[in-house]
């Protein structure tokens, strides 16, 4: 089956402008999380989602949001980019929890920020 | 949460065995230890978990000391795709993946 997807990959925006990222799970799976690899951060939780609700929270500004729809397909937005928001955003899905499941990730959208 | 000590870099001859170690001196008794690797431009792959017992599966085999203070992950045969990042995560039994933290792992360098 497909796997995780990622649209865009790339994206370059500037300061002050807002961009939404968007990923569709494997079929099937409920769960959605997001994180953010920045090569002095590492690979950091943004949230999570699990059955359009919010599960968990990383520890980032409110600036970064995120939702899920009924078809598990997830989007994260950032308002008022920054410079140091360029970032590889990555997707994750599982189809319910740690433990019982294993989590795919996808090939992640590239952000710059100029 | 416990955390992890990983050596930064590893180099590893194509054809041998590759043992990363991993230090989890502050580990639960509830929590797992992960392994995921993650190859250059792509995203983090998951390769095995386990709690107190070793465990092996087709990409690798997970060995726990008994104290469950350490642990390694072996990959029996390295070839030159298993040249990643690896991390080592221990994480509680729990329904989010918000609770498994990813560190700065060991390159590994697979060398023909």
């Amino acid at each position: 089956k497909a796997g995780v997807t990622q649209t865009p990959r790339y994206l370059i925006k500037t300061r002050g402008q807002q961009v939404t990222l968007s990923c569709s799970p494997i079929s099937g799976h409920r769960s959605v999380s997001w994180y953010q690899q920045t090569p002095g951060q590492g690979l950091q939780f943004l949230f999570e989602y699990f059955s359009e609700t919010q599960r968990n929270k990383g520890n980032f500004p409110g600036r970064f949001s995120g939702r899920q729809f009924s078809n598990s397909r997830s989007e994260m937005n950032v308002s008022t980019l920054e410079l140091g928001d360029s970032a590889l955003y990555l997707c994750a899905s599982s189809y319910q929890s740690p433990h019982t499941d294993t989590q795919y990730f996808g090939p992640g959208t590239r952000l710059t920020v100029l | 949460d416990a955390k992890t000590t990983q050596p930064t870099s590893m180099d590893c001859a194509e054809g041998r065995a590759a043992n990363l170690p991993c230090n989890h001196s502050t580990i639960s008794g509830n929590e797992y230890v992960y392994w995921y690797r993650q190859i250059h431009s792509q995203g983090p792959q998951y390769i095995i978990h386990g709690l107190k017992n070793n465990e092996t599966n087709e990409m690798a085999s997970l060995i726990i000391t008994e104290d469950r203070k350490s642990s390694t992950l072996i990959l029996p045969h390295a070839t030159l795709r298993d040249t990643a990042v690896y991390y080592c995560i221990v994480a509680p039994e729990t329904d989010s993946w918000g609770k498994f933290q990813f560190g700065a792992g060991t390159q590994v360098v697979v060398t023909p």
